[in-house]
């Protein structure tokens, strides 16, 4: 079956630490995005592609980067952990929209990350 | 820009009491709409979703939702609470314009069913 993986699913780092979450997505999908999940903000965009060599800053997108090599993957870098970083980072993906197609998120299992 | 606000951080439930969630959103264009849930430790599921036709939508595990066009509104049901539904429920909303799905979400409710 096609899933969509997050890695590593915890993690503690110390501030200044560069650290890179790994997502993978076997759907094939052409669009993918991280959020971070916050208690009392939901999910906000941190950033998204929508294809290779395609990356787009959202919401919250200071502090963070990433990177689209090929269609599968999608790391996210943090390249100097803060505190404020601390957080439940979920990758997901979908397809194009158009027609019968409505962009639903399919998503990860989340990667719990502390900075110290 | 859209947004969607979700009232009640916390619901509390007894065990075959009705579920009612609710969300409002604002979209300047027509909106696809979303439920999604989050059972502990793992990622978000969709439960339902609402892009043209009924208003009434029926979703997994006896869940549904209508969309109220004048009351830009989307409430999330369902008639009898089951012990398996605590969980965290996020309401999304897309611009139905925007081709690249973007999701913006509320803030979640955390549901508590009681015995």
């Amino acid at each position: 079956d096609a899933e969509i993986t997050q890695s590593p699913r915890h993690k503690i780092t110390e501030t200044g630490r560069q650290v890179t979450l790994a997502c993978h997505q076997t759907w094939n999908h052409n669009n993918m995005f991280w959020y971070r999940q916050d208690l009392g903000h939901g999910l906000r965009l941190i950033h998204y592609s929508y294809g290779v060599q395609d990356t787009n800053k959202g919401e919250v997108s200071d502090g963070y980067s990433v990177s689209r090599s090929n269609t599968e993957d999608l790391p996210l870098t943090l390249e100097s952990a803060a505190s404020s970083q601390t957080s439940v980072y979920f990758c997901a993906s979908s397809t194009l929209a158009g027609g019968s197609n409505t962009g639903e998120l399919f998503f990860g299992e989340g990667s719990r990350l502390t900075v110290l | 820009a859209q947004s969607v606000t979700q009232l009640g951080s916390h619901v509390s439930v007894s065990e075959g009491a009705l579920v009612l969630l609710r969300c409002n959103y604002s979209s300047s264009v027509p909106p696809y709409l979303f439920w999604y849930v989050q059972y502990p430790n793992q990622g978000l599921q969709l439960l339902l979703k609402y892009t043209t036709g009924a208003t009434l939508v029926k979703g997994i595990n006896g869940f549904e939702a209508e969309f109220k066009k004048s009351e830009t509104s989307f409430h999330l049901t369902k008639p009898s609470a089951h012990m398996s539904d605590a969980a965290e429920y996020f309401c999304a909303v897309r611009p139905s314009t925007d081709s690249w799905g973007k999701l913006q979400f509320g803030a979640g409710t955390q549901v508590v069913v009681t015995p």
